[in-house]
């Protein structure tokens, strides 16, 4: 198993559509967790940080599940904009930072 | 500067060549790491440095593949005898601290060996 394993999709939804991704870690350990966006042909950049209690910006928000090992990204009222893949990262028992595939999601309009 | 830069954005090599990529992190970054994304594939762990620990290499994919960072800041990955499996964008990323921490991430090197 993967320590860190999403799904790739692609994730296609309507423009205004709300859309969630899974990412599952192996780890229990793992402390910290974040999500990142990456666009075609650019380098990825941070989106939001997880937080136990569920973290909230705009549109987005974020969650973890330590129970079962999972983090989420909601996104709601998608934009176009909103089209590009998403990347999430924790740690390995090595604490190393890892990352998942990513999930490319495509905004239609 | 104020970001993570890499150098040179593109780097088109003969097989069997070396090449070194390097990667110059945000200053007073001490985490630094080297990862290896292939087209439409996730980011795969090569090596990451913090301060003056020996590194963790784990994932480097072959001993063709070498990295150091000097005096703790610029860092150069290093691709002996290069292999067209070897194509791919090669990313750096620091952070201020390790595991904690987000990665802010150099807009990476594109690798084509032919």
């Amino acid at each position: 198993r993967k320590e860190v394993e999403q799904d790739p999709g692609p994730f296609n939804v309507p423009e205004g559509a709300t859309v969630a991704f899974n990412c599952t870690y192996s780890n229990s350990a793992s402390q910290s967790f974040f999500w990142y966006r990456q666009d075609c042909r650019k380098e990825p950049k941070l989106l939001m940080s997880v937080y136990s209690s569920g973290n909230e910006d705009g549109r987005f928000t974020a969650q973890l599940n330590r129970a079962s090992q999972y983090i989420s990204l909601l996104i709601r009222d998608s934009k176009l904009s909103d089209s590009a893949t998403y990347l999430c990262e924790g740690s390995s028992n090595t604490g190393k930072l890892i990352f998942g595939q990513g999930t490319t999601l495509q905004v239609k309009p | 500067g104020a970001g993570v830069s890499q150098s040179p954005s593109n780097k088109v090599t003969e097989k069997g060549k070396d090449v070194e990529l390097r990667c110059d992190p945000i200053s007073g970054h001490t985490a630094l790491y080297w990862y290896r994304q292939s087209l439409g594939q996730g980011l795969e762990f090569l090596i990451y440095f913090q301060g003056n620990s020996a590194p963790d290499k784990s994932g480097l994919p072959s001993d063709r593949f070498s990295a150091e960072r000097t005096g703790g800041s610029v860092s150069t990955l290093t691709i002996q005898r290069t292999q067209q499996e070897d194509s791919a964008v090669y990313l750096c990323a620091s952070s201020p601290a390790l595991g904690r921490e987000k990665l802010f991430f150099g807009s990476g090197t594109q690798l084509s060996v032919l």
